[in-house]
């Protein structure tokens, strides 16, 4: 199956400073990529879908200034998490979707995912 | 909020037992994907289902799908304790891709 890698895995940062986290999918390329957040136990929020070569479109209540998306290529997309504060440690995880035409196109494949403590 | 929604939030059961666990969704879908959530990790992809197919099967895996009741369901047969993970149900919220996932079904598959 198609493989997606998220950099770094966890992080630990002062409160404050900016974070970024990568998301590439490894073995195909795609368009759109798609940002989660997930708290403990509890299911995956969507919060920006990343569009190669565009700008990323948000979720409702999701701070655009805060997460900073960036699609430079069709295997990279990075989120910044800026001026991070404790509230802000989560689960991160990306999902990538196929660029392929048929049924490959329709199933995301996700990322590892990226834990973030903010101290 | 959520729109796929799965019962029962947990379930645990013996090895070799089945396990099934059911997701409802509110609006029209393309398709309904499940997928499994070890600890901490990332999501693994298991099956998707397309509004026009009612039953998909992969190894030990059963999906069943009802449009008319807005409903899917999982059955995992012969569980192993390599099962023991969180599932959750998704569906397409536009032609985009985005996905909506359900709360998860907490499963515990016990030696």
């Amino acid at each position: 199956g198609a493989v997606v890698s998220q950099h770094p895995s966890r992080v630990i940062c002062k409160s404050g400073t900016s974070v970024k986290i990568e998301c590439r999918s490894l073995d195909f390329q795609a368009t759109t990529m798609f940002w989660y957040r997930q708290f403990p136990k509890k299911s995956l929020m969507l919060m920006a879908t990343s569009n190669e070569g565009s700008k990323a479109t948000y979720e409702q209540g999701v701070e655009k200034d805060k997460f900073l998306i960036n699609h430079a290529s069709l295997t990279l997309s990075t989120l910044t998490v800026t001026s991070a504060h404790p509230e802000d440690s989560s689960f991160y995880i990306c999902s990538a979707r196929h660029s392929g035409t048929g049924g490959r196109q329709e199933t995301q494949y996700f990322g590892p995912g990226t834990r973030l403590l903010v101290l | 909020s959520q729109q796929g929604e799965e019962d029962p939030q947990a379930l645990s059961i013996q090895e070799g037992e089945n396990a099934t666990m059911n997701c409802s969704y509110k609006t029209s879908i393309n398709n309904l994907q499940w997928y499994r959530q070890n600890s901490g990790r990332g999501l693994v992809h298991l099956i998707l289902i397309r509004s026009n197919e009612r039953e998909k099967h992969s190894g030990r895996l059963r999906v069943t799908l009802d449009t008319s009741k807005k409903s899917s369901s999982l059955l995992i047969t012969a569980s192993r304790a390599a099962d023991t993970a969180s599932y959750f149900c998704a569906t397409d919220k536009d032609s985009w891709g985005k996905l909506q996932f359900g709360a998860g079904t907490q499963v515990v598959v016990t030696p």
